[in-house]
C-alpha cells in the first residue's frame, strides 16, 4: 500500500444527487492532489492543495468542490454531476508541492464514479 | 505545448520475453521524468524518477533510460512476469519555478501471457 487511502472505491450516483469522495494519507505530507482518470486518456491534475491551502484550480467546473480541513484529509464533494463526468478519481500526496527533483507523489487506489 | 506521447499503446508479450516502451516529450524547461505502474484499479506507483543528469536508472527488472537531448526515454522490462500485466505511465515534470506541474502520458497497457 503506498499509505494514501480513498473510500469509496466505488460510486455510482444520478445527476441530481450530492456525495462525497474521501482522501487520506499517512505519510505526514504537506501537499495533496485531486485527479482525473477517464479511460485511455491522460490523468487531469483537478485541484492542488499545500498546507491546507488551495494552490491550484485547474479549470475545473464548479459541480466539483474540493475541502481540504488539515493536511492529512482531502474531500472532493460532488453535486449535480454529468454523465461525462464518470472516471476514475484518483487523490496523490507528496512531501510538497513545490517544485523539486524528487518530490514524488504517492497515490491512493482511487474511486471509480459512474454517473447515471 | 507541453505534451508526452508514448508508444505503443498496448502490447502483448508472452512471459519470459523483453520489451521496451517509449516516451517523447515536449515539456520545458525540463525537470524530471518519472515512470508509473498502475495496475487495473488501483492508483499508479513510481517506478524510477530521473533528472536532466541522469540516463539510465533500475528498479529491479525494470530499466529506464532518457536522451534529454532527443527528448525521450525508454522503460525496458526484462524477463517478463503475468504480474507485469499493467499500464506504464511516463510522466514528466516542468521546472515552474513555483509548483509541482506534471504532465502525463496516455499509458501503454502491456498485457503479459503465459
Amino acid at each position: 500500500e503506498t499509505g494514501v487511502t480513498q473510500t469509496p472505491r466505488h460510486l455510482v450516483m444520478g445527476m441530481t444527487n450530492k456525495k462525497s469522495l474521501k482522501c487520506e494519507q499517512h505519510l505526514g505530507h504537506n501537499a495533496m492532489y485531486w485527479y482525473k482518470q477517464s479511460a485511455k486518456k491522460p490523468l487531469e491534475l483537478m485541484f492542488v492543495y499545500s498546507l491546507e491551502e488551495r494552490v491550484e484550480n485547474n479549470s475545473v467546473p464548479s459541480r466539483f468542490s474540493p475541502e481540504c480541513p488539515n493536511s492529512s484529509h482531502l474531500f472532493l464533494h460532488l453535486h449535480t454531476l454529468q454523465p461525462e463526468d464518470s472516471a476514475l478519481y484518483l487523490c496523490a500526496s507528496s512531501q510538497t508541492a513545490v517544485e523539486r527533483s524528487y518530490n514524488e507523489q504517492f497515490f491512493g487506489p482511487g474511486t471509480r464514479l459512474t454517473v447515471l | 505545448k507541453n505534451q508526452v506521447e508514448q508508444s505503443p499503446q498496448s502490447l502483448i508479450i508472452l512471459e519470459g520475453k523483453n520489451c521496451t516502451l517509449q516516451c517523447n516529450y515536449t515539456v520545458s524547461p525540463f525537470s524530471n521524468l518519472r515512470w508509473y505502474k498502475q495496475d487495473t484499479g488501483r492508483g499508479p506507483v513510481s517506478l524510477t524518477i530521473m533528472t536532466f543528469s541522469e540516463n539510465t536508472k533500475s528498479n529491479g527488472r525494470y530499466t529506464a533510460t532518457l536522451d534529454a537531448d532527443t527528448k525521450q526515454s525508454s522503460l525496458h522490462i526484462t524477463a517478463s512476469q503475468l504480474s507485469d500485466s499493467a499500464s506504464y505511465i511516463c510522466v514528466v515534470s516542468a521546472r515552474s519555478g513555483g509548483y509541482n506541474k506534471l504532465i502525463f502520458g496516455a499509458g501503454t497497457r502491456l498485457a503479459v501471457h503465459p
